[in-house]
């Protein structure tokens, strides 16, 4: 059963450095969301995707692009990686938008440090 | 807006004994759901129970309860004869019906149960 997967798992980047954090689910989910949590300040929601071929920004966009590649992945990217995105990311996927009482899974989580 | 509060940064039970975990919210969404997760120091996100707003009993699931009341805004967890496994992070989490699917999380708060 993999749910979300998320990779990589760890990355060290050097400021001004770009990636791209990638995720995918199998559990035909049609909405998905990417969060950083930062010690202290619980899960903040970066972007999300409704569903495919929609993104909207969420609470901390600054600084992240994303892409719903398909509708089991969508990707997060850091064109100029910054200390301030040090954190622990988090990708989820749910079935439904609101209205649903269906929780979101998550992922395991990438732990991203940017010297 | 919304908001998630959890005002116990750190709680501390005994063994086999009962512990609630308080949760505030403000949402203008007349519909809206409560969710609760644990974050073991492993790093990943379980979900543990769910409230909707429209509910008419508190939610239920093993050791996990719900004492969710509408009329003061709180969704507090009740983890029942506690166990050394349940120490970890709780957050609290909404999801408004007319905000796309997205959860606000609270800050968090980290159980430790004494043997």
């Amino acid at each position: 059963n993999a749910g979300v997967t998320q990779t990589p798992k760890f990355q060290v980047l050097k400021t001004g450095q770009s990636m791209t954090l990638q995720c995918a689910q199998d559990m035909n989910h049609n909405s998905m969301y990417w969060y950083r949590q930062d010690p202290g300040m619980g899960l903040r929601l970066i972007y999300y995707s409704a569903s495919e071929g929609t993104t909207d920004k969420g609470e901390v966009p600054n600084g992240y692009n994303v892409s719903r590649l398909n509708k089991r992945e969508f990707s997060l990217r850091l064109e100029s990686a910054a200390p301030s995105q040090t954190s622990v990311y988090f990708c989820a996927s749910s079935e439904a938008g609101g209205g649903s009482n269906q929780p979101q899974h998550f992922g395991d989580g990438t732990r991203l440090s940017i010297l | 807006a919304q908001k998630i509060t959890q005002t116990q940064p750190g709680m501390f039970v005994q063994e086999k004994e009962a512990v609630t975990l308080d949760c505030t919210y403000d949402t203008s969404d007349p519909s809206y759901g409560l969710f609760w997760y644990k974050q073991p120091s492993s790093g990943e996100m379980i979900f543990l129970i769910y409230q909707g707003s429209y509910d008419q009993q508190n939610a239920t699931e093993g050791r996990y309860s719900l004492n969710f009341q509408k009329a003061r805004k709180s969704a507090n967890l009740v983890i029942s004869a506690s166990q050394l496994g349940d120490s970890a992070m709780y957050f609290c989490a909404m999801r408004g019906d007319n905000q796309g699917g997205k959860l606000i999380f609270g800050q968090g708060t980290e159980l430790s149960v004494k043997p």
